[in-house]
């Protein structure tokens, strides 16, 4: 089976913080999503990345970036923390292209206070 | 554009009876569709995918779907609920190679 491991579970950052949320995936898939998911609103995309140190926005970048280094490996960083990016941040890949189902992490639930 | 609604945002059932979770989409064309399952603390998976091959698609633990393009609905189904069944489901409609739309959830609880 497909992991996807994100590194934390919990995080509770400060107001200003640089964070970065990590997530690592075991199966060589050329693709990788950043969600997050609040209530009542679904899943929202962030960014995403179909290639090594290949990033494209998603429908709300506002406030975050990704590194994309190696394949397995994609981080999406909080350059300052507000209290608006308190919420459920999911990391999810695909092989290829196409419709392909996405593979979630457990996901990482930001604080920040 | 590409989207879903998801028409109800919980449904409580009894163990044992039927479970009914809808969802239209609106799309240009002959869309791909998915419903997703989350458990509490845990991420999501797939239940089951529709891409143009049957209108009635079978996914796992019982769960089936109906895509009805007349209708623009791909409505999720279980003849018989268990109690592990209580969880999130989303419906998911792909916006292009790689980006998918999620509705905003229906919540279901089974009463015992």
């Amino acid at each position: 089976d497909v992991k996807v491991t994100q590194s934390s579970r919990y995080l509770v950052k400060r107001t200003g913080e640089k964070v970065f949320l990590e997530c690592v995936q075991d199966m060589d898939h050329e693709n990788m999503f950043w969600y997050r998911q609040d209530p009542g609103l679904g899943l929202r995309l962030i960014y995403f990345s179909y290639d090594v140190k290949m990033k494209e926005k998603g429908d709300i970048p506002e406030g975050y970036s990704v590194s994309r280094e190696k394949k397995e490996r994609f981080s999406l960083i909080l350059e300052s923390a507000s209290t608006n990016q308190t919420s459920m941040y999911l990391c999810a890949s695909t092989p290829g292209r196409g419709g392909s189902p996405l593979h979630f992490g457990n996901g990482t639930r930001l604080t920040v206070t | 554009a590409q989207s879903v609604t998801q028409l109800d945002s919980h449904v409580s059932v009894s163990e044992g009876t039927p479970v009914l979770l809808r969802c239209n989409y609106s799309s240009s064309y002959s869309p791909s569709l998915f419903w997703y399952v989350q458990h509490p603390n845990k991420g999501l998976q797939l239940l089951l995918k529709y891409t143009s091959a049957a209108t009635l698609v079978k996914g796992i633990n019982g769960f089936e779907a109906e895509f009805k393009k007349s209708e623009t609905s791909f409505h999720l189904t279980k003849p018989s609920a268990h109690m592990s069944d209580a969880a999130e489901y989303f419906c998911v409609v792909s916006v292009s190679d790689y980006k998918l739309s999620f509705g905003a959830g229906t919540t279901v609880t089974v009463r015992a």
